[in-house]
């Protein structure tokens, strides 16, 4: 398995725009982790899933966030309008049920930039 | 959800064991403590996890003290490539997976 997959990357885009993150989840995962990671804040649990449900959105800083699952194995997190204060590295990471205590598994990230 | 306690930061000279201490005293029955590390931008990489025992796999060890309530992670051989950032983490069926501020190592010639 490639393991977890965010695209892209990176992401420049201006304020007031849509962006959308993308992330596929290792086969046979069903548990879905979004994070944001930023100097000041560290790396923060937006949201996670379980059997494409979101659990606990708590974490998801105001309604301009959003997340989905539209089928087992891929997620997105959009942020309508962007601001600068988005700017971040977002992590998506996936997991076996948590009932069988396995470890997370991260992707690479995708560096936003909002300018 | 049950917090824990790490040192901001740690050095260790390259080839010595590398012993990264963490106290979680609030931890419930079923969580296990979880390491995970971040080498620069990467994604958190899973170290090991354990419930009481101690764990050893290729990467490092877990001890976890008779009450649960404070752990310690040692590679035992650092090298140069162990520089990161160590989370430990407490987490169960009935919490988040969430990361502190983690120890950051410095692993030196």
């Amino acid at each position: 398995d490639a393991g977890v997959i965010q695209s892209p990357r990176h992401e420049v885009t201006e304020m007031g725009q849509e962006v959308t993150l993308r992330c596929k989840l290792i086969s046979g995962h069903n548990s879905l982790f979004w994070y944001r990671q930023t100097m000041m804040r560290g790396l923060e649990l937006l949201i996670y899933f379980n059997n494409n449900v979101p659990i606990d959105d708590s974490g998801m800083p105001e309604d301009r966030f959003s997340a989905k699952m539209p089928n087992a194995s891929f997620s997105t997190l959009k942020i309508q309008p962007s601001e600068p204060r988005d700017s971040a590295v977002y992590f998506c990471a996936s997991s076996l049920p948590k009932a069988l205590n396995t470890e997370a598994f991260f992707g690479q990230g995708t560096r936003l930039t909002v300018v | 959800d049950a917090k824990t306690t790490q040192p901001p930061s740690m050095d260790c000279a390259e080839g010595r064991a590398a012993n990264l201490p963490c106290n979680h005293s609030t931890i419930s029955g079923n969580e296990y403590v979880y390491w995970y590390r971040q080498i620069h931008s990467q994604g958190p990489q899973y170290i090991i996890h354990g419930l009481k025992n101690n764990e050893t796999n290729e990467m490092a060890s877990l001890i976890i003290t008779e009450d649960r309530k404070s752990s310690t992670l040692i590679l035992p051989h650092a090298t140069l490539r162990d520089t990161a950032v160590y989370y430990c983490i407490v987490y169960g069926t009935a919490s988040k997976l969430t990361f502190g501020t983690g120890t950051r190592l410095q692993v030196t010639l």
